[in-house]
């Protein structure tokens, strides 16, 4: 499986502020997700960060709040603007072989 | 929409005792997926079953496809420390997409 790196682990930030998050994979993938995970709660797929064409968002989601870039097959940025207390979430990449989904360790934010 | 439930939501278990959990889908699934998400951490497969009936292991872990095809089982014999996480399945809802359940809380007492 693919070896997935996320950075920053974790962070503290400030109400109104906005964070990138970065994410590199150890090797060529098609497709690459970002998933939060609020306090306690399971994983919910944010958006699909597509290699080339603008990110496709789920329901709930918008590319104001969470911009993606996928400049190529190995990275992507995710970011989380205008923050306010209600981001506070675990912030997962992922990426799929086509079978199965594999995660990076994922970005611990905190809004205060 | 689409949700997997799992049971338990959280459970205590003493030091080698054997652990079953559960995951029920509203609709079929041709794909089960099952997760361990350790605090502060990403969640890591432990096992995938694609076919009605299958049983698959890893180590102490197995787990089951449902015939159904609406669930699936895992059970983790003679727990150990190490196996307190958050375990999650999930299944798919499209190409490349997947929903995850809402997990179970395991705790082992020493």
């Amino acid at each position: 499986s693919a070896v997935i790196s996320q950075k920053p682990s974790r962070d503290i930030c400030q109400r109104g502020t906005s964070l990138t998050i970065q994410c590199q994979v150890d090797s060529q993938v098609t497709m690459m997700f970002w998933y939060r995970q609020q306090p306690g709660q399971s994983l919910t797929l944010i958006a699909t960060a597509n290699q080339g064409s603008e990110a496709t968002y789920e329901s709930g989601f918008v590319i104001d709040k969470f911009p993606i870039s996928r400049p190529n097959l190995t990275f992507s940025t995710l970011t989380v603007s205008n923050m306010s207390p209600e981001d506070s979430s675990i912030y997962l990449c992922s990426v799929s072989d086509g079978e199965k989904l594999f995660f990076g360790s994922g970005t611990q934010l905190s809004v205060l | 929409g689409q949700q997997l439930n799992q049971s338990p939501q959280s459970m205590f278990i003493q030091e080698g005792e054997d652990v079953s959990m559960n995951c029920t889908s509203s609709s079929i699934f041709n794909t089960w997926l099952w997760y361990k998400q350790d605090p502060g951490e990403g969640p890591v497969l432990l096992i995938a079953l694609y076919k009605a009936g299958e049983l698959t292991s890893n180590g102490r872990l197995t787990a089951q496809f449902g015939i159904t095809r609406k669930d699936s089982f895992l059970n983790i014999s003679a727990s150990i420390p190490s196996d307190v996480g958050i375990y999650f399945c999930a299944g798919p809802v499209g190409t490349y997409k997947y929903i995850f359940g809402t997990g179970t809380r395991l705790k082992v007492l020493a």
